[in-house]
């Protein structure tokens, strides 16, 4: 059964460095998304990206956060001079073409950031 | 701003009971989703119920959705010790249906 992939499944990095988390979403999907879980609590919405350009963003998603989709298959999240309260967990999905509503949801394994 | 709400925060069962777990949102919705998050894992998911939709089924899992109180409620069967997880509901809006809002969770403990 065709899977959401997410590379790497840690990332270590220090504070203030630039990260960049990538997802390869099942391939015949056309939305892309990306959340973050902080341990403990829920998964909040970053971002969703739609025929190359960001159809929502949340207002975690700032300046700091930019999304890619640099090639047919890989989908990235770039988190720029990262800070000790963006070590998170982070989820990569996609879903299919919809008529209304994003539809059934698919989600990587995540990628677990942890900034020091 | 629009969320789910899931209630009750944790349960505990024994093997064999039903579990019963309940969300709430706010704002009118396209669809609603419930996901299951084994602990440290990623999202698998269970069911999506559309707003015209009042019940649906999967194996053991049923569904509900009251659209007059923006409510849901995610019923598992017969319960397994494999069944220990946490649960989301998930909702997009009517107004912005890309965007997936979860609610807390609800973390199932099935005791055998």
């Amino acid at each position: 059964e065709p899977e959401v992939t997410q590379t790497p499944s840690h990332q270590v990095t220090q504070m203030g460095q630039e990260v960049i988390l990538r997802c390869v979403p099942i391939s015949n999907h056309l939305y892309f998304y990306w959340y973050r879980q902080i341990l403990g609590q829920k998964v909040e919405f970053l971002v969703s990206f739609y025929n190359n350009e960001i159809s929502e963003k949340s207002e975690i998603f700032d300046d700091q956060f930019s999304v890619e989709r640099p090639d047919g298959s890989n989908f990235t999240l770039k988190i720029r001079s990262t800070k000790l309260e963006d070590s998170a967990m982070y989820f990569c999905a996609s879903s299919e073409a919809h008529g209304g509503g994003p539809g059934t949801q698919y989600f990587g394994p995540g990628t677990r950031l942890t900034v020091l | 701003s629009q969320q789910g709400e899931e209630d009750p925060q944790a349960l505990s069962i024994q093997e064999g009971e039903n579990a019963t777990m309940n969300c709430s949102y706010k704002t009118s919705i396209n669809n609603l989703q419930w996901y299951r998050q084994n602990s440290g894992r990623g999202l698998v998911h269970l069911i999506l119920i559309r707003s015209n939709e009042r019940e649906k089924h999967s194996g053991r899992l049923r569904v509900t959705l009251d659209t007059s109180k923006k409510s849901s409620s995610l019923l598992i069967t017969a319960s397994r010790a494999a069944d220990t997880a946490s649960y989301f509901c998930a909702t997009d809006m009517k107004t912005s249906y890309d965007k997936v809002i979860f609610g807390p969770g609800t973390s199932l403990s099935v005791i055998p």
